[in-house]
């Protein structure tokens, strides 16, 4: 079965550190990669997705993610972090199809200590 | 644009009820998805409706239900609550829901039984 492993559950950093979420997926065909984010008290956004191409994909807010295919990882990355970006964030895989399925991870919180 | 819309924000239930969950998509999307969130499991995919018809669905038991109307607004059923299903449902919406297009959340149903 399809599955999404997020890492880090609960990540707290100082402003301008940098940030490195990880998230591993198990299945050996196509995907689409996703990472949505949560801040508190509103719905999920999307912060940023792969489909093919480039496997350095950029998204809001000076995010940005790179897909490994050999090892199956689709990391999060910002080179400082805001107090801002203090959320919840997810990794999720769309595993191919004519479906909108998205299989989530567990989710990391991020805390941005000013 | 208006995004996803959720009817009731809030809901208590007590266990052996039922319950009916709202949400109109984006206006032009014609897929509709329903995700169960909880601390313990994260979010899981409940279903997917498209022009009217389930085209997936995740592992949940025939206690949850739901359907698609006309004008792509779809509703989610749960019969004989159980304590367990105490969540935050969201729905999620996108043009074809097609594997490769973003899903639009909205703010979620969260639904206390008591």
């Amino acid at each position: 079965a399809q599955s999404v492993s997020q890492h880090n559950h609960h990540v707290i950093l100082s402003e301008a550190a940098s940030l490195e979420l990880g998230c591993n997926y198990s299945y050996g065909g196509t995907v689409n990669l996703f990472w949505y984010v949560q801040y508190p008290g509103q719905h999920l956004q999307l912060l940023l997705k792969y489909f093919s191409g480039d496997p350095l994909v950029k998204g809001i807010k000076g995010f940005e993610a790179e897909f490994i295919k050999s090892k199956f990882s689709f990391n999060l990355r910002k080179p400082s972090v805001q107090w801002s970006d203090t959320a919840e964030y997810f990794c999720a895989v769309n595993a191919g199809g004519n479906t909108g399925k998205l299989i989530f991870g567990q989710g990391t919180t991020l805390q941005v200590k000013p | 644009k208006a995004g996803v819309t959720q009817t009731p924000r809030y809901l208590i239930k007590t266990r052996g009820q039922q319950v009916t969950l709202s949400c109109s998509p984006i206006s032009g999307h014609r897929s509709v998805s329903w995700y169960q969130q909880t601390p313990g499991q994260g979010l899981q995919f409940l279903f997917e409706y498209f022009s009217e018809t389930q085209r997936n669905k995740g592992n949940f038991p025939g206690r949850f239900s739901g359907r698609q109307f006309s004008n792509s607004r779809s509703e989610m059923n749960v019969s004989t609550l159980e304590l367990g299903d105490s969540a935050l449902y969201l729905c999620a919406s996108s043009l074809s829901g097609g594997d490769s297009q973003p899903q639009h959340f909205g703010d979620g149903t969260r639904l206390s039984i008591l």
